[in-house]
Parts: C-alpha cells; structure tokens; sequence
C-alpha cells in the first residue's frame, strides 16, 4: 500500500554541520507535505510544510526540497545547533479529509559537540 | 495561551479498565484529531472531529471511542482497555496550516 517512510532512522551531525534528512512518499496524489520536529516527552512541533506545486521552500535556517519525479522530500537544517536533537516526521496529505496526514517512522537527529 | 493540554500525563491501567483521556485547546480550532504513537512507527490516526458535535474515524478506531461536546475539548475513551493499546497518545487541533499537538498522554495497560 501507499506509504511514507525515512531512509535513515538515525543521523548524527556535528555541531555547526548542515543536516540533511530525507523522507519518500509513494502516494502520486499527495498534494501537501510537512515536516515535524519531535523532542523527547513532547508532542510533534511544526517545522516546515511545502505544497505539492512547489519545489523547494526556506524557513529560518530548513529548507524543504521537493522532487515529484522521485517522491522524494528532504529537510535540511544550517548549521546545526544541540537544540535540533530530536526525532524528524514527515508527513503527506493525500488531498482528501485534510488532517488525516500519513506520517513517517522518524529519523533520530543526535547533534555532537 | 496553552495551546493543547492533554489529561492525564501518565496512566497505567489494568487489562479491562476504563479511562478517558481529555483533550482541550484554547485556538478556536474546528478539527481535532486523536493519534496513537507506537515504537518504530509513524504516528497513526485513531479519531477525529470536524467541529462540535461530530466525529470520524481515523486508520485504528477499535477499541476507542469519543466524544466532542464543546468544541474546545476532545475525549477519548478506552473501554476495556487491552495490552495492545499500550501507547504514547497524541492529540492535537488544527488551524489553517498546521495540526497543533498536546504533550501526549503515556498510557500503560497491564
């Protein structure tokens, strides 16, 4: 069936590296995506959302980057603080009932000093 | 403002107990939304409401059941609780843009 899903469920990034974190969809008829930050204890937090006529999309220091051709969506974070340890979701709507988003496993972000 | 506020925190219940987990937000928001999260697994939708008055079920409504009375709260009610619904539960509201999650409620069924 249609899924979401994060290539890689943990990433480890230096202190002031740029992090990448990429996610695939396979459902052909999302039309709106977004990305979720996830601290330990605490409820998922808007990051970042991107619509499906669009390919890429900055917010302060994440960028969204959309390939349709692959179903592929990426989030990448500047310079990478500790504060941005936490667990990533991306999620897609599939255009209908809009709030009945697929999420993602998540991808564990660990930031090293 | 508090945004959403989920009821309990934690809970451990045992197999066959009843609770209901209470949801409030303070946004004016028209939807709500339950979720369960589990190890290994994207967050998965289990109920959710259009506005006040109404309700809709999500990917995994066995089991639960709730209740919208007043638009600013959202309740979900478990039953007779069972081992499997053992899960981090997650509530959240929804504006224009984004869903608006709660802290979660850890609910343990022995």
């Amino acid at each position: 069936g249609e899924s979401v899903g994060l290539h890689l469920p943990t990433l480890s990034v230096q202190e002031g590296d740029n992090s990448i974190i990429n996610c695939a969809y396979s459902n052909s008829a999302s039309d709106y995506f977004i990305w979720y930050k996830q601290e330990s204890g605490k409820g998922p937090q808007f990051i970042i959302d991107i619509r499906s006529n669009m390919d890429k999309r900055q917010g302060q220091r994440v960028t969204v980057l959309l390939n349709k051709t692959v179903k592929h969506l990426s989030l990448q974070i500047a310079a990478t603080q500790p504060g941005d340890s936490a667990v990533y979701f991306c999620a897609e709507n599939h255009g209908l009932a809009w709030g009945k988003l697929q999420f993602g496993a998540g991808t564990q972000v660990v930031v090293t000093p | 403002n508090a945004g959403v506020t989920q009821t309990p925190k934690f809970r451990v219940l045992k197999t066959g107990q009843s609770m209901t987990l209470l949801c409030a937000q303070d946004m004016n928001h028209e939807y709500m939304y339950w979720y369960r999260q589990d190890p290994g697994m994207g967050l998965r939708l289990i109920h959710y409401s259009v506005g006040e008055g109404t309700t809709a079920k999500g990917e995994v409504p066995d089991g639960y059941n709730v209740s919208r009375l007043k638009k600013q709260n959202f309740l979900l009610g478990l039953e007779s609780a069972a081992p499997s619904q053992t899960s981090v539960y997650f509530c959240a509201s929804r504006d224009d843009w984004a869903l608006h999650f709660g802290n979660g409620t850890r609910l343990t069924v022995t």
